[in-house]
C-alpha cells in the first residue's frame, strides 16, 4: 500500500530565506508527483506537477525534484514571503490505471516578516 | 472564469438526516472526485468518477453515496450511516487520460453536526 510521508510537520522561518520542504513514499511505481498548497479554510491550488520520467520542474520561486528510484521529492521555495505562508501537500498517483491520489499529511509553513 | 463550485461553504446536519454536497466543474474535465480532510490527516478519497453515470469507491465509501447525471456534477450524500461526518470535504477534478494532468480542487464544504 503506497504511503507518502512529509517532513517536517511545521517549519517557521524568518522571510527572505531559501527552504525546502520534503516527502517521501514508499512504491516508486508512480506516474506522477503534484504539489499543492493549501491556505486555511480553502481547497487546495496546484503547485507543481512532475511525471515519472522527470526530474524536476520549475514555476517562478518554485523548484520540485523527484527521485523516484528513492521514493523522494523536494520542494524548494526561494526568497520566502510571508505570503508564502500555508500547508503544503504532496501527493503521488500511483500506477494502476486509476487518477486516484495519495496523499501526505502536508507541512505547515509559517514566514515571519 | 473556468473552475470548481463547491456549495455550500459551511452546513449543518441533525442526528439522523442525509445532507447533499454540491460540486461543480465548467473546465470539461472527465473524472471528478470527493476527499475528506481531517485535521492532523491527509485527504482521503471517497469516491470517483470517470465518466457520466459510473463511479468508484474509494477508500473510505462507507455512509457516502454519489450520482453522475451530467459531467459537470458530481453530488455528494452524506447519508445517516455515516458516524462521524464531521470533516472538510473537498472535491476535484481532471482530465481523464494517461497523460499527467494534475487535478484542480473547489474550496471545500465544512460539515458539522448539530
Amino acid at each position: 500500500k503506497q504511503e507518502v510521508t512529509q517532513i517536517p510537520a511545521a517549519l517557521s522561518v524568518p522571510e527572505g530565506e531559501n527552504l525546502v520542504l520534503n516527502c517521501s513514499f514508499t512504491d516508486s511505481a508512480i506516474y506522477n508527483l503534484q504539489w499543492f498548497r493549501q491556505d486555511p479554510g480553502k481547497g487546495l491550488t496546484s503547485l507543481l506537477l512532475i511525471q515519472s520520467s522527470q526530474r524536476e520542474q520549475t514555476s517562478g520561486r518554485l523548484n520540485a525534484s523527484l527521485d523516484k528510484s528513492s521514493g523522494r521529492s523536494t520542494l524548494y521555495i526561494a526568497a520566502s514571503q510571508p505570503g508564502d505562508s500555508a500547508t503544503y501537500l504532496c501527493a503521488v498517483r500511483p500506477e494502476g490505471g486509476s487518477e486516484k491520489l495519495v496523499f501526505g499529511k502536508g507541512t505547515k509553513l509559517t514566514v515571519n516578516p | 472564469d473556468g473552475g470548481i463550485t463547491q456549495s455550500p461553504k459551511y452546513l449543518f446536519r441533525k442526528e439522523g438526516q442525509n445532507v447533499t454536497l454540491s460540486c461543480e466543474q465548467n473546465l470539461n474535465h472527465d473524472a471528478m472526485y470527493w476527499y475528506r480532510q481531517d485535521p492532523g490527516q491527509g485527504l482521503r478519497l471517497i469516491y470517483y468518477s470517470q465518466i457520466v453515470n459510473d463511479f468508484q469507491k474509494g477508500d473510505i465509501a462507507e455512509g457516502y453515496s454519489v450520482s453522475r447525471e451530467k459531467k459537470e456534477s458530481f453530488p455528494l450524500t452524506v447519508t445517516s450511516a455515516q458516524k462521524n461526518p464531521t470533516a472538510f470535504y473537498l472535491c476535484a477534478s481532471s482530465q481523464w487520460t494517461v497523460s499527467n494532468q494534475p487535478q484542480h480542487f473547489g474550496d471545500g464544504t465544512r460539515l458539522s453536526i448539530l
